[in-house]
């Protein structure tokens, strides 16, 4: 079968850096996507990674191991606007996406 | 702004009621999906339109029942629903069709059944 696990909730300080795991276990694998959502908004699209490695879009990076079944998104310089839930989602062999029940991640000053 | 407007934003209905939510894209996609959000779950995709014609229906009850007139707008239609029913319901759209992962979502229509 599929499965996403990913924390229920982090707290992290302003300024500081954070990291949020996503494991996950499938038979068949097109690619790991994170998404933000505020609270009462949309999610919308973060990152995509298909292959092994670290991708860096300013203060976010996300990373992938695929033999591990593992991403983490990390965010830098924590700003109090990056209270949001994270959504981890895996692209399974016949393009479903398969999505964890979300981060909320919350800041403080 | 992510150019995916869903109204009404709020909405409250009995279980005899039957009422619809709408969903437009202004971004020249050609997919666009129904979602289901629970508290703490994760997303379940309900129906998904490819260029107007049904791809998927995840075995979603007959009380919902999808409407794509054209490849900019998608409702859902709803009747005799039940109080566990009451999520916030998101709609996305796709560039590329069903094969990417890049959705771009509505802020969601949330649903309350009494």
């Amino acid at each position: 079968g599929q499965n996403i696990d990913q924390p229920t909730e982090m707290t992290a300080t302003e300024g500081a850096i954070v990291q949020i795991n996503c494991t996950y276990q499938t038979s068949g694998f097109n690619g790991l996507f994170w998404y933000q959502q505020h609270a009462g908004e949309a999610p919308t699209f973060l990152s995509y990674n298909v292959l092994d490695g670290l991708e860096e879009k300013g203060r976010f990076s996300s990373f992938l191991s695929r033999s591990k079944g593992y991403s983490y998104l990390l965010l830098k310089e924590l700003q109090m606007k990056d209270s949001a839930s994270y959504l981890c989602a895996l692209m399974d062999s016949n393009y479903q996406l398969i999505w964890g029940a979300g981060t909320k991640l919350i800041i403080k000053p | 702004e992510t150019g995916v407007t869903q109204t009404p934003r709020h909405l409250v209905m009995g279980m005899t009621n039957k009422k619809s939510l709408k969903c437009e894209q202004h971004l020249g996609h050609n997919a666009m999906y129904w979602y289901k959000q629970s508290a703490k779950k994760p997303l379940e995709l309900m129906f998904v339109y490819n260029f107007k014609e049904q791809t998927e229906n995840n075995s979603v009850p007959s009380r919902f029942s999808p409407e794509c007139p054209n490849s900019s707008h998608l409702f859902l239609h709803l009747h005799t629903l039940q109080p566990e029913d009451s999520a916030l319901y998101l709609c996305a759209s796709s560039q590329e069709g069903v094969h990417t992962g890049e959705l771009f979502f509505g802020e969601g229509s949330r649903l309350t059944v009494l």
